[in-house]
């Protein structure tokens, strides 16, 4: 059983530039999320695909959006970024997004804006 | 409304004395809860998750949490604490309002262990 990957492991771009994130689900999983946790703090749910489909979404505004493929592997896209979207981007996979599955989460993108 | 409050942002216990987190919750249906540890430079791992079955739940590496819906709290415990736990812990909520799995992380606690 394959586990939940993300690449790139780091990555430093430019205020204003855009970047795409990738996720691969644990195999039978059909539900991703993302999360982004900034330094020091709890994990902050960014949006959850459900087999290709967004279906729920947090607190995150527009220029963060995402794609699921009928592998269920995801991108986290963020256009426009600013120095506040420095953190660890995590993704997390689950089977059917119902509420008493774990998530299994990937180890994460630590993304650095300057 | 889905949040979760873990009391403190750090704790310390010596080696082989028992740890204690807390954490409370709040949630408008009924949630399924989660303990998850992350090590440093490493990724979140599931200690364990109450989904309404047993009120106390066991999970990995002796660590046990019990879900007290009267006191909505869902506290970590472990009789004796080994080097190795030094971790952060999250508290976590999981519900499903409007179709899908709407999940909120606590603050953390971050675990130290004194030898």
């Amino acid at each position: 059983e394959t586990g939940v990957t993300q690449s790139p492991t780091h990555l430093i771009k430019t205020r204003g530039q855009q970047v795409t994130l990738r996720c691969s689900s644990q195999s039978g999983h059909n539900t991703v999320s993302w999360y982004q946790q900034a330094l020091g703090q709890g994990p902050q749910f960014i949006f959850q695909y459900y087999r290709e489909e967004e279906n729920g979404r947090g607190n995150f505004p527009p220029r963060f959006s995402g794609l699921q493929f009928p592998n269920y592997s995801s991108e986290l896209n963020v256009n426009a970024l600013e120095l506040d979207d420095s953190a660890l981007y995590l993704c997390a996979s689950s089977l059917e997004g119902l509420a008493q599955r774990e998530q299994y989460f990937g180890p994460g993108t630590r993304l650095t804006v300057t | 409304a889905q949040s979760v409050t873990q009391l403190d942002s750090h704790v310390s216990v010596s080696e082989g004395t028992p740890v204690l987190l807390r954490c409370n919750y709040s949630s408008s249906y009924s949630p399924s809860l989660f303990w998850y540890v992350q090590h440093p430079n490493k990724g979140l791992q599931l200690l364990l998750k109450y989904t309404s079955a047993a009120t106390l739940v066991k999970g990995i590496n002796g660590f046990e949490a019990e879900f007290k819906k009267s006191e909505t709290s869902f506290h970590l415990t472990k009789p004796s604490a080994h080097m190795s736990d030094a971790a952060e812990y999250f508290c976590v909520v999981s519900d499903r309002p409007g179709g899908y799995q709407k999940v909120t992380f606590g603050t953390g606690t971050k675990l130290q262990v004194i030898p």
